[in-house]
């Protein structure tokens, strides 16, 4: 199964400003996504980040607050912008390959807005 | 949207099998069903999953009822590193995973 590094693994922000996120696949895949966990919670589906155009945002997130670049089959980054408390949270990239395949999960970014 | 019900937690002595149920009564004829865990601080793990029919592997094996509405995860031996959130899921269609809240599985010395 295909391993993510994601960096960093944890950080202290402060309000109004961004942070982004990267999320590396040791090999090619085809569907990559991006979900926020927020304490105590579940974990939810941010968007789907899709190589060569634009992602595709869940319900309640937007673009212009989570901006989302995937480059190629093997990359992508999730920024966090200007920053509140109510965005603290675990911001978790995971990678799918083929129709029926395994997902995979990085370790996660601990973000702290303050 | 294939939901899924779970218990919120459980117990399990150790050395002993761990059975989690799971319900997905909405869950449509090609829709995968998924297991994942979370252990505290770490991303979900892949455990196992299926269709129609029952599965093993290393780590578990899922039985699936025959009218698809529910399964149970099954860990033969569960050990105190067995300790987690267990999810229950069923893929959207997309691709993509809707995690519900899972069943925290406390293993017990």
């Amino acid at each position: 199964s295909a391993v993510i590094s994601q960096k960093p693994s944890r950080d202290i922000c402060q309000r109004g400003t961004s942070l982004t996120i990267q999320c590396q696949v040791d090999s090619q895949v085809t569907m990559m996504f991006w979900y926020r966990q927020q304490p105590g919670q579940s974990l939810t589906l941010i968007a789907t980040a899709n190589q060569g155009s634009e992602a595709t945002y869940e319900s309640g997130f937007v673009i212009d607050k989570f901006p989302i670049s995937r480059p190629n089959l093997t990359f992508s980054t999730l920024t966090v912008s200007n920053m509140s408390p109510e965005d603290s949270s675990i911001y978790l990239c995971s990678a799918a390959w083929g129709p029926v395949g395994g997902y995979t999960f990085g370790s996660g970014t601990r973000l702290t807005v303050v | 949207d294939a939901k899924t019900t779970q218990p919120p937690s459980m117990d399990c002595a150790e050395g002993r099998a761990a059975n989690l149920p799971c319900n997905h009564s909405t869950i449509s004829g090609n829709e995968y069903v998924y297991w994942y865990r979370q252990i505290h601080s770490q991303g979900p793990q892949y455990i196992i999953h299926g269709l129609k029919n029952n599965e093993t592997n290393e780590m578990a094996s899922l039985i699936i009822t025959e009218d698809r509405k529910s399964s149970t995860l099954i860990l033969p031996h569960a050990t105190l590193r067995d300790t987690a959130v267990y999810y229950c899921i069923g893929e959207t269609g997309a691709n993509n995973l809707f995690f519900g809240t899972g069943t925290r599985l406390t293993v017990i010395p």
